[in-house]
């Protein structure tokens, strides 16, 4: 059974700092590492997509990394705003089972 | 262009009822797929639709079924309701294949509580 891992569950800081945040999945034969973000109560927001054969995917203040052979990937949110806090989870795209989803990491920034 | 639209956003039911929850895809889309999302266990995938044809399920007892139509349309249907199918379920449509790993684009949910 694939399992996808978010670490950390809950990550507090100040508004203006970097930060990282973590993602490993137990099966390295992915189609894709999906990055999303969901607001209380709201559906998902696709923020970007992987594909198996990419290194890392860029867009605006945040950038994701992929590395299969570690199992790993990463989301970087640069220079971190009041808007970013929201729950941000990653799936692993594996084809026949869809999107096996992290159960998120819980962001806040503090103004 | 419009996203995904999920009706009815909220619902209320008793154990025992069933319920029919309708999905519109992105137009273009005509990969849909459905995903129940609880607190204990997060994101869980229930199944997805290509050209009217299920081509994937998850783990799921067979009181979940849906259908897609030939607008690409989707719904999905839980009969005998139980408390535990409380839930956010989530409709996602994408414009790839089923097993090609395209992205997927999320509607607003439908929350249902059972009572």
């Amino acid at each position: 059974k694939q399992e996808v891992t978010q670490i950390p569950a809950a990550l507090s800081v100040p508004e203006g700092e970097n930060l990282v945040l973590n993602c490993s999945f137990t099966d390295s034969a992915i189609y894709n590492l999906q990055w999303f973000r969901q607001d209380p109560g709201k559906g998902l927001t696709s923020l970007l997509l992987i594909q198996s054969s990419q290194r890392e995917q860029t867009s605006g203040r945040l950038n994701a990394s992929l590395d299969k052979s570690s199992g790993r990937s990463t989301l970087y949110i640069a220079a971190s705003q009041p808007g970013d806090s929201a729950t941000y989870l990653c799936a692993r795209g594996g084809g026949a089972d869809g999107l096996t989803f992290g159960k998120g990491t819980h962001l806040i920034i503090q103004p | 262009k419009a996203g995904v639209t999920q009706t009815p956003r909220y619902l209320i039911k008793t154990r025992g009822q069933q319920v029919t929850l309708s999905c519109s895809p992105i137009s273009g889309h005509r990969s849909v797929s459905w995903y129940q999302q609880t607190p204990g266990q997060g994101l869980q995938f229930l199944f997805e639709y290509f050209s009217e044809t299920q081509r994937n399920k998850g783990n799921f007892p067979g009181r979940f079924s849906g259908r897609q139509f030939s607008n690409s349309r989707s719904e999905m249907n839980v009969s005998t309701l139980e408390l535990g199918d409380s839930a956010l379920y989530l409709c996602a449509s994408s414009l790839a294949n089923p097993g090609v790993g395209g992205e997927l684009f999320f509607g607003e949910g439908s929350r249902l509580t059972v009572l």
